[in-house]
């Protein structure tokens, strides 16, 4: 099976501008969660979608939204973009088989640098 | 306090050796538990799950877990140079809230010097 992809690896914007990330999950895996990763905080829950649904939430800004097609791909997109923003977002995906389980498989990322 | 919080790094061990990372958590009410691996510049890979109280083993990997004192550990048996990298600690919690969120310790860099 392959593996979460995400797409583009690099970016780098400008302050003020807007971008898009996107994630398609291993084939058969319905929830995509996201995470945003910097030296500092280390990895943090951005959001998570399942069917199409965002069932769960961090504690980001509005800026920071996303959402999942029917295909279960999903996007996350960050608008008006600070320099505090640089970092390596994250997708990752899981099969959700019980209540309980979240095995997550990461993709490689995408590295993001806001100048 | 953090809710997940890893032993202070880093761990460096001969090849060969046992290594311990340890790992607790704040939150009584988290039923999964996850050990990964982030090589620099590469993305977390999972390597460990446990869900119960007791021990999991995987090749040369033994996870622990133990609910009543909120910890979680990973041995990692016979080191090699490949397996320096941070570890990272990850909990989960059980619906609601906890839907697709993996709540992250700050990981433990380990090295393995031959």
């Amino acid at each position: 099976k392959a593996g979460v992809t995400q797409t583009p690896r690099y970016l780098i914007k400008t302050r003020g501008q807007q971008v898009t990330l996107s994630c398609s999950p291993i084939s058969g895996h319905r929830s995509v969660s996201w995470y945003q990763q910097t030296p500092g905080q280390g990895l943090q829950f951005l959001f998570e979608y399942f069917s199409e649904t965002q069932r769960n939430k961090g504690n980001f800004p509005g800026r920071f939204s996303g959402r999942q097609f029917s295909n279960s791909r999903s996007e996350m997109n960050v608008s008006t973009l600070e320099l505090g923003d640089s970092a390596l977002y994250l997708c990752a995906s899981s099969f959700i088989n019980s209540p309980v389980n979240y095995e997550q498989y990461f993709g490689p990322g995408t590295r993001l640098t806001v100048t | 306090q953090k809710e997940v919080e890893q032993n202070s790094g880093p761990l460096s061990v001969p090849e060969g050796a046992i290594a311990s990372l340890n790992c607790t958590y704040s939150d009584r009410g988290s039923q999964s538990f996850f050990w990964y691996r982030q090589y620099s510049g590469k993305s977390p890979e999972l390597i460990m799950s446990i869900y119960s109280n007791g021990d999991k083993e995987d090749g040369r990997f033994t996870a622990q877990l133990n609910k009543a004192s909120q910890y979680v550990s990973l041995l990692i048996r016979d080191s090699q140079p490949s397996d320096s990298a941070t570890y990272l600690c990850a909990v989960g919690g059980a619906g609601g809230t906890s839907y697709g969120k993996l709540t992250f310790g700050q990981g433990t860099i380990l090295t393995v010097h031959p």
